[in-house]
């Protein structure tokens, strides 16, 4: 299994808090995920990032932001936290090697009260 | 854009029946296509993944998928089924070089004595 650690694992938090996720992965890939998983839509893309610092937008990043100083760490922030962000967020990474193929962390579920 | 339709929500099958879970995808090019696992609660894990040649893919737990151009279809199959395999399937696919994958909206199994 890839090296990819998630923190926490489980969150329940209020409407209005900040909230920050962090991944964590010891393979040094370039790419690293964040979607979010939600019954009957699937995996949707929040952000991803390419390298330290490059990062750049999915389908669903509104109200979500992201960064990555470490190429091992990649942390994804809801500024203020609202009950449509309840959901199990994941995280991937891929080498960036031209065959796309990412690797999941086990996941954190949270909860927006 | 790239999109992935799996039609079947959830499947019933019983243990030792031969499966089959339907993917069709839309991209304009030749993708990679990708088929992976969540067993309730854990991550994605890749069972196989098709990026050129041989058109019949196997992958880990005797899983096997076949490309089929014609019919813009990646479904996936196994001969025979084991109460194991009880699980949520998610057929992805990526544009070469493009570093990101679309999932579709899963199928889940459940597996009958």
């Amino acid at each position: 299994d890839a090296g990819i650690t998630q923190s926490p694992r489980h969150k329940v938090t209020e409407t209005g808090t900040p909230v920050t996720l962090r991944c964590h992965q010891t393979e040094n890939h370039r790419y690293m995920y964040w979607y979010r998983q939600d019954p009957g839509h699937g995996l949707r893309l929040i952000h991803y990032s390419y390298g330290v610092k490059d990062t750049d937008k999915g389908e669903v990043s509104d109200g979500y932001s992201v960064s990555r100083s470490k190429t091992e760490d990649f942390l994804l922030t809801l500024e203020s936290a609202t009950s449509s962000q309840t959901s199990v967020y994941f995280c991937a990474i891929s080498e960036g090697q031209d065959t796309d193929t990412q690797y999941f962390g086990p996941g954190t579920r949270l909860t927006v009260l | 854009a790239q999109s992935v339709t799996q039609p079947d929500i959830h499947i019933t099958v019983s243990e030792g029946a031969s499966l089959e879970l339907r993917c069709n995808y839309s991209y304009g090019a030749t993708p990679y296509l990708f088929w992976y696992v969540q067993s309730p609660g854990q991550g994605l894990q890749l069972l196989l993944k098709y990026f050129s040649g041989d058109t019949l893919v196997q992958g880990i737990k005797g899983f096997e998928a076949e490309f089929k151009r014609s019919q813009s279809s990646f479904n996936l199959r196994k001969p025979s089924v084991h109460w194991s395999d009880a699980a949520e399937y998610f057929c992805a696919v990526g544009a070469r070089g493009y570093q990101k994958v679309t999932f579709g909206t899963g199928t889940k199994l459940q597996v009958i004595p």
